[in-house]
């Protein structure tokens, strides 16, 4: 069964330091991926996905299928990405593709 | 568009109480989909339902059932509730295998 993990429960930064939340999967062939964000007291929403290689909120995640990682990356904290983000492949043995959420990582900007 | 909606917001229930949550979407979404959220536990998929007409187990779907009762509604039933069903529950749909699943604002259930 496909497999993914986000080692870390929380990650305290402050503002204007480099942020990477870690993803790891397990999947041998060419997976689909997402990055999910829930503000608080917001409902889930999608942050990125992997196939459209863009930069959302200055954002952006690489797939490195060598490492079956996709972390999530920002050069630059801001209080406002105070989070909590969920990584999310695609489950290619579910119909209809369903996702497989990690666990989540609270993501604390400091002033 | 009012996107996916889910009522109740929050709902207090006894052991051994019945209730149904209730998600709509006006999306014209094909699959929809019942989670909940615990924490450390990230989000875990109860059921789903490809199309109208059809629903499937997902990862923890004991303990509930569902209706899909036409292309718009998605409903979770829990027969008895237990106190281990206290969690976050939130509705999703989305259009196709790859798209974007759109999310319902979540139902807070506490079962004393």
């Amino acid at each position: 069964a496909q497999r993914v993990t986000q080692p870390e429960k929380l990650l305290s930064v402050f503002k204007g330091a480099p942020v990477e939340l870690k993803c790891n999967y397990s999947y041998s062939g060419s997976p689909e991926l997402f990055w999910y964000v829930q503000y608080s007291r917001q409902r889930l929403q999608l942050l990125l996905r992997h196939i459209s290689r863009e930069s959302i909120k200055g954002f952006t995640a690489d797939l490195n299928k060598g490492e079956t990682s996709f972390h999530l990356k920002k050069p630059f904290a801001q209080e406002e990405d105070s989070a909590m983000y969920y990584c999310a492949p695609l489950n290619y043995g579910g119909s209809q593709g369903n996702l497989i959420f990690g666990k989540g990582t609270k993501l604390s900007v400091k002033p | 568009n009012a996107g996916v909606t889910q009522t109740p917001k929050f709902q207090v229930l006894k052991t051994g109480q019945s209730m149904t949550l209730q998600c709509a979407q006006d999306m014209n979404h094909n699959s929809m989909y019942w989670y909940r959220q615990d924490p450390g536990m990230g989000l875990r998929l109860i059921y789903y339902s490809a199309s109208e007409g059809t629903t499937d187990k997902g990862e923890v779907p004991n303990g509930y059932n569902v209706s899909r009762l036409n292309k718009r509604e998605f409903s979770l039933r829990l027969e008895s509730a237990a106190p281990s069903q206290t969690s976050v529950y939130f509705c999703a749909s989305k259009a196709g295998v790859s798209y974007e699943q759109y999310f319902g604002p979540g139902t807070r259930l506490t079962v004393t």
